[in-house]
């Protein structure tokens, strides 16, 4: 399987322990996003890598969740003391760079969280 | 907002009929992409459309932009009710992150 892979799919946790969630983005994509999606909405850009480097993250993030992309493959988002309000679908995206343009982002199946 | 925002919200239709949905957003952008959300699944992209680009075809799906009135429009010809979903525009600002709107909820009743 050459696409984008989460880890776990499902994660049920009790309000304030840590979770830390996976994603094996598709080889070689140099870009990789990571987002949030509740019920009934679309989905909530986190933050985003560029190869190694975090190039940007969403002020509504609260300084609880941490992403990582430590050699420019995979990734970890960490969410410290849950909250109920983090119960949502966490997404995560690949997409190559090609001659500079944004070209289509590839979506894995997601992480189910819910705090209880 | 950098996001797009898609219009009408949730769609109905007969199979067979077509569908169209569409998106308006507020900067200017380097493209705009399209995608489709199987209920609970992840995202799959459709299509993307450049700034340069007005019309883009692929297979029953025809994509139109109009930079002038920052808006484009999704069409989906002759809907199967395998095209049940949420679909999504997201304006590409040539930075590096795509923003998502809530979508359209369409619904193809066989």
């Amino acid at each position: 399987d050459t696409g984008v892979s989460q880890d776990p799919r499902h994660k049920i946790t009790k309000r304030g322990q840590n979770v830390t969630f996976r994603c094996d983005p598709i080889s070689e994509h140099n870009r990789l996003y990571w987002y949030r999606q509740t019920l009934g909405q679309g989905p909530e850009f986190l933050t985003y890598f560029q190869n190694e480097a975090q190039l940007e993250k969403s002020r509504l993030l609260s300084n609880r969740f941490s992403a990582e992309r430590p050699k420019g493959s995979f990734s970890t988002l960490e969410i410290q003391r849950t909250e109920q309000g983090d119960s949502a679908m966490y997404l995560c995206a690949s997409s190559p760079l090609l001659q500079g343009l944004n070209t289509e982002a590839f979506f894995g199946q997601g992480t189910r969280l819910t705090v209880v | 907002s950098q996001q797009g925002e898609e219009d009408p919200q949730a769609l109905s239709i007969q199979e067979g009929e077509n569908a169209t949905m569409n998106c308006s957003y507020k900067t200017s952008i380097n493209n705009l992409q399209w995608y489709r959300q199987n209920s609970g699944r992840g995202l799959v992209h459709l299509i993307l459309i450049r700034s340069n680009e007005r019309e883009k075809h692929s297979g029953r799906l025809r994509v139109t932009l109009d930079t002038s009135k920052k808006s484009s429009s999704l069409l989906i010809t002759a809907s199967r009710a395998a095209d049940t979903a949420s679909y999504f525009c997201a304006p590409d600002l040539g930075a590096n992150n795509l923003f998502f709107g809530t979508g359209t909820r369409l619904t193809v009743i066989p």
